[in-house]
């Protein structure tokens, strides 16, 4: 079965540093989104990527923070200057759009630590 | 907005019962979709079960079935002859035609006890 496929796994930063996270979509998905889990708590939207831009994106989602698809196949998020509260589990997820199956997979996720 | 409630920060259950887990949400549109999300210990979401707000049939997938009642805004999730393997944290997910979001409840930790 397709997957969503998230690197790395975990990555450990120090504030103020700059960190991509890497998503490759299922192929034949046409949207790309980036949600995010604080430890215990519920799961938050970030940002929804659709025609190669941005089609929607939460409060969250400020200025230390960019998605781009570099390529055909790649899906980034960006934290130019993390902070301590960046500390979460990011999810990539993707989905198509044909007839009714409105098919919604997440990645395996990316634990980021902030020190 | 929309909103998703999940009732029941905790439930515990004996291997092999059934137990059911609440789910409530408010919304004043007609046509969205509904999911029900595990999450295990390795934090991976891995999607549970599908309803569509416009079918009337409750969804199936084996041993999960969800009642769908749409006037009252909810949508529970049934397990059956429940397995160590269900032991996780289960997540409610509101999806709505024409918002990109999908806008989750705080969740439910699942424990099956052997």
């Amino acid at each position: 079965e397709p997957e969503v496929t998230q690197t790395p796994s975990h990555q450990v930063t120090q504030m103020g540093q700059e960190v991509i996270l890497r998503c490759v979509p299922i192929s034949n998905h046409l949207y790309f989104y980036w949600y995010r889990q604080i430890l215990g708590q519920k799961v938050e939207f970030l940002v929804s990527f659709y025609n190669n831009e941005i089609s929607e994106k939460s409060e969250i989602f400020d200025d230390q923070f960019s998605v781009e698809r570099p390529d055909g196949s790649n899906f980034t998020l960006k934290i130019r200057s993390t902070k301590l509260e960046d500390s979460a589990m990011y999810f990539c997820a993707s989905r198509h759009n044909r007839g009714t199956n409105y098919g919604y997979t997440f990645g395996s996720g990316t634990r980021l630590t902030v020190v | 907005a929309q909103t998703v409630t999940q009732s029941q920060p905790e439930m515990s259950v004996q291997e092999a019962e059934t137990v059911t887990l609440s789910c409530t949400y408010d919304t004043s549109e007609n046509n969205y979709y509904l999911f029900w999300y595990k999450q295990p210990p390795s934090r991976q979401m891995i999607l549970v079960i599908r309803q569509e707000a416009y079918k009337q049939q409750n969804a199936t997938e084996n041993r999960f079935s969800v009642n769908f009642q749409k006037a009252a805004k909810s949508f529970s999730l049934k397990i059956s002859d429940s397995q160590l393997g269900d032991t996780a944290m289960y997540f409610c997910a509101f999806f709505l035609f024409g918002n990109e979001k999908l806008t989750f409840g705080t969740g439910t930790r699942l424990t099956i006890i052997p």
